[in-house]
């Protein structure tokens, strides 16, 4: 079974700086799709940014952005020029291209804060 | 992305009782989704509703407390069946997008039973 880590359970970061958040996965398959999902404190989950694991190139999404590396399971994402507005849960989450299999598996989130 | 709503947004209930959650979409979708997130916690997936199919449930779920109906292709509820405290949660409905690769949230819904 898959397996998503986010070892980060809070960050911090300051308005405009850029803070990057880890998530590490666990899979035998070799075709699957990850995505980045934020849950501000109106509980709506959003996606933010996703990428599917053929993909060479990282994903890029206006100030958010990936950083995928296959070979080692790791699937980060980096915010740039943070804003008041990115405080919220992040989920990483990874779901198998296997068609039919349409299973999401979450990570525990991270909580980023983000200051003044 | 569909726009999805859900049905009612929070709701404090009584130990025992049951609660019907609505899921509605804008658009048709095949497959639809429920998730449980305990408080502070991940999301859990509760079950799969396809239209004119039996819901496929995860371990540690079962239709006699957690009945879900897909009548058509835009619309499912779930129903949370003799409550007890520990069914306090976020309950979540998510859709597929057309290309059956990227999963959407609705809304949620904030369940408390005392």
């Amino acid at each position: 079974a898959q397996t998503v880590t986010q070892s980060q359970p809070e960050m911090s970061v300051q308005e405009a700086e850029t803070v990057t958040l880890s998530c590490t996965y666990d899979t035998s398959e070799s075709d699957y799709y990850l995505f980045w999902y934020k849950q501000p404190p109106s509980r709506q989950m959003i996606l933010v940014i996703r990428q599917e694991a053929y993909k060479q190139q990282n994903a890029t999404e206006n100030r958010f952005s990936v950083n995928f590396q296959k070979a080692a399971k790791s699937f980060s994402l980096k915010i740039s020029d943070s804003q008041l507005g990115d405080a919220a849960m992040y989920f990483c989450a990874y779901r198998s291209a296997v068609s039919g299999y349409s299973t999401l598996t979450f990570g525990k989130g991270t909580m980023l804060l983000v200051s003044p | 992305s569909a726009v999805i709503s859900q049905k009612p947004s929070r709701d404090i209930c009584q130990r025992g009782t049951s609660l019907t959650i609505q899921c509605q979409v804008d658009s048709q979708v095949t497959m639809m989704f429920w998730y449980r997130q305990q408080p502070g916690q991940s999301l859990t997936l509760i079950a799969t509703a396809n239209q004119g199919s039996e819901a496929t449930y995860e371990s540690g779920f079962v239709i006699d407390k957690f009945p879900i109906s897909r009548p058509n292709l835009t619309f499912s509820t779930l129903t949370v069946s003799n409550m007890s405290p520990e069914d306090s949660s976020i309950y979540l409905c998510s859709v597929e997008d057309v290309t059956g690769e990227t999963q959407y949230f609705g809304p949620g819904t904030r369940l408390l039973v005392l």
